[in-house]
C-alpha cells in the first residue's frame, strides 16, 4: 500500500526553466510534508517542508504547494540549475515519528 | 555543528552473518530513525527511537532490530543476512516530531 506516490520516475528540464515535481498521497491524516533531494551515494538533504495548515511555502528558488482536497503536493524550482539534477523524494507524516516516502523522481536539468 | 554520522560507510557480509550499523545524531537531537533504500523502492521506514524507546516500527521482519543509548546514539542490527538485505541504510535525526529530519550519508551494505 503506497500511501505516498511520485508517479513520474524522471523529468528533464532546460536550465533556467521551471521544474515541477509532483506527489500524491492517500492518507488524509498526514499533516506535515517534506521534500528531500538526494545525490548518489549520499544521504537525502532536506529542502523544504509544509504544514497542512498552509497551502504554500517558499524558500528561495523552491516553493511547495499543498492541495489538501486533491491530496496533492508539488515542488517548484525556479529557475532550474544544472546543480539541481538529483533524485527528489517527497515525504509525509501524521504527527508521529514515522515518515512515509515516495519512490522518488529523478530530475535532470539540461545546460 | 556536526551532522549525522553513520559508520561504517561500506560493508560486505556473507549470507547468514549478522551486522551492526551505527548512527550518531546531531547534538541535541533525541530522535533517531532508520530507513532502507533499494533501487525502485524509495526509502522504506525501519524504526524510530526517541529517548531510548522505540516509538514506531516499519514492516520489516524481526531479523531487523535496533536500539538507542542514553547519549542518543543508535545501532541497527540485522541477523541472518539475506541477499535481499543489500541496500543503503540511512539514519536520520531530528529535534522533535513534526520537524525536518537530517540524514547521514548512509551505510552501503552488500550481502554476498
Amino acid at each position: 500500500d503506497q500511501q505516498v506516490k511520485q508517479n513520474s520516475p524522471s523529468l528533464s528540464v532546460q536550465e533556467g526553466r521551471i521544474s515541477i515535481l509532483n506527489c500524491d498521497y492517500t492518507n488524509s491524516m498526514f499533516d506535515y510534508f517534506l521534500w528531500y533531494k538526494k545525490y548518489p551515494a549520499e544521504g537525502p538533504t532536506f529542502l523544504i517542508s509544509i504544514s497542512s495548515i498552509k497551502d504554500k511555502n517558499e524558500d528561495g528558488r523552491f516553493t511547495v504547494f499543498l492541495n489538501k482536497s486533491a491530496k496533492h503536493l508539488s515542488l517548484h524550482i525556479v529557475p532550474s540549475q544544472p546543480g539541481d539534477s538529483a533524485v527528489y523524494f517527497c515525504a509525509a507524516s501524521s504527527g508521529t515519528y514515522k515518515y512515509i516516502f515516495g519512490t522518488g523522481t529523478r530530475l535532470k536539468v539540461l545546460a | 555543528k556536526a551532522g549525522v554520522t553513520q559508520t561504517p560507510r561500506y560493508l560486505i557480509k556473507t549470507r547468514g552473518q549478522q551486522v551492526t550499523l551505527s548512527c550518531s545524531p546531531i547534538s541535541g537531537h533525541r530522535s533517531v530513525s532508520w530507513y532502507q533504500q533499494t533501487p525502485g523502492q524509495g526509502l522504506q521506514f525501519l524504526f524510530e527511537y526517541f529517548s531510548e524507546t522505540q516509538r514506531n516500527k516499519g514492516n520489516f521482519p524481526g531479523r531487523f532490530s535496533g536500539r538507542q543509548f542514553s547519549n542518543s546514539r543508535s545501532e541497527m542490527n540485522v541477523s541472518t543476512l539475506e541477499l535481499g538485505d543489500s541496500a543503503l541504510y540511512l539514519c536520520a535525526s531530528r529535534a522533535s516530531p513534526g520537524t525536518e529530519a537530517f540524514f547521514g550519508q548512509g551505510t552501503r551494505l552488500t550481502v554476498v
